[in-house]
């Protein structure tokens, strides 16, 4: 049994580009919740999928989108990057068991730096 | 609007003391209250969890309590070793699948060999 992946580990980014992170959810899990976690704070909810549909969002603006395919990974996709999208994204993963659990395991974040 | 409040930021005790870090939320439709561990440039670990039909869980020197009524929870370590040190996060959130979590501030652990 493999543990959520992420990539990639690092990134630098310029304002007003866009980027695209990426999960690989830990085997025999569907559901995937991405956080933000500026540095000092908790992680923040951005969003969540399940079955290859967004299932909840947080407060967060419309540039911030994903994916999940077929294969439960997932990308996260910032457009019009600002500076305070500054922080580790972590993604995490949740295993499908009937009745649902919501027991999140996370991935080992991406850091991402936005100049 | 959804909120998790916990207390202390930082909680600095002697190897071997107990530690205790509590929190309160907002959401009365939480019945899912996580902890994780997380160390300086790693990943958030959940280290025990308690759902809202029983009241206490605990795993080895770990310990976490809730109380519904009051919207409170808190997480217990025994005998704590200098490898606990880390910051700690406690949640809420819905049991079922598909439920955000509401995460707190973080308690900075220091245990002191």
């Amino acid at each position: 049994e493999t543990g959520v992946t992420q990539s990639p580990t690092h990134l630098i980014k310029t304002r007003g580009q866009q980027v695209t992170l990426r999960c690989s959810s830990q085997s025999g899990h569907n559901t995937v919740s991405w956080y933000q976690q500026a540095l000092g704070q908790g992680p923040q909810f951005i969003f969540q999928y399940y079955r290859e549909e967004e299932n909840g969002r947080g407060n967060f603006p419309p540039r911030f989108s994903g994916l999940q395919f077929p294969n439960y990974s997932s990308e996260l996709n910032v457009n019009a990057l600002e500076l305070d999208d500054s922080a580790l994204y972590l993604c995490a993963s949740s295993p499908a068991l009937a009745g649902g659990r919501n027991e999140q395991f996370f991935g080992p974040g991406t850091r991402l730096t936005v100049l | 609007g959804e909120n998790v409040e916990q207390h202390p930021s930082t909680l600095s005790v002697q190897e071997g003391d107990s530690a205790v870090i509590k929190c309160t939320y907002s959401d009365s439709a939480s019945n899912y209250f996580p902890w994780y561990k997380q160390e300086l440039g790693k990943r958030p670990q959940l280290i025990i969890d308690i759902r809202s039909n029983v009241g206490e869980k605990k795993d080895q020197r770990i310990a976490v309590t809730l109380n519904k009524t009051a919207k409170h929870f808190s997480l217990h370590i025994t005998e704590t070793q200098p490898e606990d040190s880390a910051v700690y996060f406690c949640a809420a959130g819905p049991h079922n699948q598909g439920g955000k979590l509401i995460f707190g501030q973080g308690t900075e652990l220091s245990v002191k060999p």
